[in-house]
């Protein structure tokens, strides 16, 4: 009964493949979103989809494209892999303002 | 310069310690404040959170909000062992975008 769930738990893969990382929330809420945290553990918005529209596309390369199927999903999409996408992607969702809750990330390595 | 600033740490303390966790930033449209605690290898988990300004408690856990000073704090009692983490402030504006901006988090240990 996660709340916010992902998968894979771990990727790693060479450089120039495609991958995609799924999340799946069961509380609800209307909006989700993708963060990558770095290897400073800091923490930045990619996207956020409210009710499958997106409503947030921070200056993300193209080669990210996150799909929203229902409200309950929001999939992230990598194209071509570079050594700089290595970092933890973590899928959130909310119901209102200050209130996200995070799912266990999936921690990407580029070799 | 960031609109978040956090000091990263590490912060050691004795277990028992009150631990006071520091958040500054520069953007006064941000109306929305909180905490968030990540143990290593997991996600961020929601601690506190708080509208504007004023201090609002939870257990041993104490967030206060000075607006006037662009200054947030957690204050944590009787600090225990599983307390050590990376504690994340991040805030958030009123203009319906659902956009958290994080601090870079500060590392406490609490030493048993």
């Amino acid at each position: 009964d996660t709340a916010v769930s992902q998968t894979p738990k771990y990727l790693v893969t060479q450089m120039g493949n495609d991958k995609s990382i799924k999340c799946e929330q069961n509380l609800g809420h209307d909006t989700m979103y993708w963060y990558k945290q770095d290897s400073k553990k800091f923490l930045k918005i990619m996207f956020s989809y409210n009710n499958k529209e997106l409503i947030i596309n921070e200056t993300v390369p193209n080669r990210f494209s996150p799909k929203s199927p229902d409200k309950a999903h929001l999939n992230l999409h990598i194209n071509s892999l570079e050594l700089g996408d290595s970092a933890v992607y973590f899928c959130a969702s909310s119901s209102g303002q200050g209130t996200q809750y995070f799912g266990p990330g999936t921690r990407l390595l580029v070799l | 310069q960031k609109e978040v600033e956090q000091d990263p740490g590490p912060l050691s303390v004795p277990e028992g310690a009150i631990v006071s966790l520091n958040c500054t930033y520069s953007n006064s449209a941000f109306q929305y404040f909180m905490w968030y605690r990540q143990y290593s290898r997991k996600g961020p988990e929601l601690l506190m959170y708080t509208y504007s300004s004023g201090n609002k408690e939870d257990g041993r856990f104490t967030a206060q909000v000075d607006k006037s000073s662009k200054y947030i704090s957690l204050f944590i009692r009787d600090s225990q062992p599983s307390d050590s983490a990376t504690y994340l402030c991040a805030m958030e504006k009123t203009d319906s975008s659902y956009k958290l901006i994080f601090g870079s988090g500060t590392r406490l240990l609490v030493r048993p």
